[in-house]
């Protein structure tokens, strides 16, 4: 099975600190995803990449940066994070370009709290 | 991106059939529709996806409106372990792999 995972599933930080969120996947996929969920607005898209060092923009990108260096590993990265960034925040990933059946696999979440 | 309605929740018994419905009456011929669903505490699964043609897998059953301005996602025989926020998606197939979810349907099933 493919195994998505994230390295916390509850984080609490404090305003201004820099907040790093891991995600790794195991089986080889070209896109991952950063999506983040709150009540009443459903997940919204973050960044995206379709392959190593190549980031795009999501829907709501502002207050946040993404890094991929390898293949397997997607960070989204809060520079200073803000109480707003309190949210539901779920890493999914997929094959590939060119298969638009695709389907994508989610991480379980990490819940982050900004004090 | 175009858009889907989805009602906010509905309620089921166990064994019983469950159809949940979406309307996407702005769907281009290039957008593929897809569900997925969020159980308590988990991130969204995929479910089933179709283009044109009823779709049908272990999971559920898509029916999809022949001017495909509306789909139904099907569960056969609903279980406590279906609770879960149920997702309609759009994906267009030439402009990015990305998804775009909405607010979902909460399905309650009772015993």
């Amino acid at each position: 099975d493919v195994k998505v995972t994230q390295s916390s599933r509850y984080l609490v930080k404090r305003t201004g600190e820099k907040v790093f969120l891991e995600c790794v996947q195991d089986m080889d996929h070209e896109n991952m995803f950063w999506y983040r969920q709150d009540p009443g607005l459903g997940l919204r898209l973050i960044y995206f990449s379709y392959d190593v060092k190549m980031k795009e923009k999501g829907d709501i990108p502002e207050g946040y940066s993404v890094s991929r260096e390898k293949k397997e590993r997607f960070s989204l990265i809060l520079e200073s994070a803000s109480t707003n960034q309190t949210s539901m925040y779920l890493c999914a990933s997929s094959y590939g370009p060119g298969d638009h059946g695709e389907k994508l696999f989610f991480g379980s979440g990490t819940q982050l709290s900004v004090l | 991106d175009a858009k889907t309605t989805q009602p906010n929740s509905m309620e089921s018994n166990e064994e019983e059939p469950v159809h949940l419905p979406c309307n996407h009456s702005t769907i281009s011929g290039t957008d593929y529709i897809h569900w997925y669903r969020q159980l308590p505490s988990q991130g969204p699964e995929y479910v089933i996806h179709g283009l044109t043609s009823n779709v049908n897998n272990r999971m559920a059953s898509l029916a999809i409106a022949e001017d495909r301005k509306s789909s139904t996602l099907i569960l056969h025989r609903a279980t406590l372990r279906d609770a879960a926020v149920y997702y309609c998606i759009l994906r267009d197939a030439y402009n990015t792999d990305k998804l775009i979810f909405g607010t979902g349907t909460r399905l309650q099933v009772f015993p």
